[in-house]
């Protein structure tokens, strides 16, 4: 199993250009999650979905848009990057239903962002 | 609201030594907590997870947490450092209030273990 694949690893945008960071996962779960990286900052939760055609906002969530068509697939969408969104994306799997609360979240390995 | 403090930016350890890292939380109900390492240019990886049941818990790597509910905390401990551990810790917290859908992490613990 390939587990969490994130793609592309890197990008440089420039402000105002539009972009869509994808994620994939191989196990069948049915929550997936995006966070971004910040120094000093942690992780902080963009946005989340409990299952295709389900999606919510977390903590971050201006400036993102996300769709889920399928349980395997979860893209998160930059509409007009702006300096501030210059980061690193991490998005996240876990396995769900009456085990969601105490799985663990299998990680990507990211996506390093720059916007000019 | 929920959060999770990890009160050190960096802890320093000499190779053979005791580590610990430090978390404390704050949440309604009564939590699900987690540790996660992250080694460079890589995403988080899985170490250890209090449910319930006997507060001290072991994980991945020689890993163990302490959850201590008086005090709110799940310390990361490891009775013995390696180089190969220094890495960025983070310790996460699941909280019933959000119907255990989302992970709140701390701002991360940088570990270096010198040799």
């Amino acid at each position: 199993n390939a587990g969490v694949t994130q793609t592309p690893k890197f990008q440089v945008l420039k402000t105002g250009q539009s972009m869509t960071l994808q994620c994939a996962q191989d196990m069948n779960h049915e929550y997936m999650s995006w966070y971004r990286q910040d120094p000093g900052m942690g992780l902080r939760l963009i946005h989340y979905s409990v299952g295709a055609g389900i999606t919510d906002q977390g903590e971050v969530p201006n400036g993102y848009n996300v769709s889920r068509s399928t349980t395997e697939d979860f893209p998160l969408r930059l509409l007009s990057a702006a300096p501030s969104q210059t980061s690193v994306y991490f998005c996240a799997s876990r396995q769900t239903g009456q085990l969601l609360g105490n799985t663990e979240a299998f990680f990507g390995q990211g996506t390093r962002l720059t916007v000019v | 609201a929920q959060s999770v403090a990890q009160p050190e930016d960096q802890v320093n350890v000499a190779e053979g030594n005791p580590l610990t890292v430090k978390c404390t939380y704050s949440v309604s109900g009564n939590p699900y907590l987690f540790w996660y390492v992250q080694y460079p240019n890589r995403g988080l990886q899985f170490l250890l997870k209090y449910i319930t049941g006997d507060n001290l818990v072991k994980g991945s790597y020689g890993f163990e947490a302490e959850f201590n509910k008086s005090q709110t905390s799940f310390h990361l401990k490891k009775p013995s450092a390696l180089v190969s551990d220094s890495a960025l810790y983070f310790c996460a917290v699941s909280p019933m209030n959000t119907g255990f859908q989302k992970l709140v992490f701390g701002t991360g613990t940088r570990l270096l273990v010198s040799p």
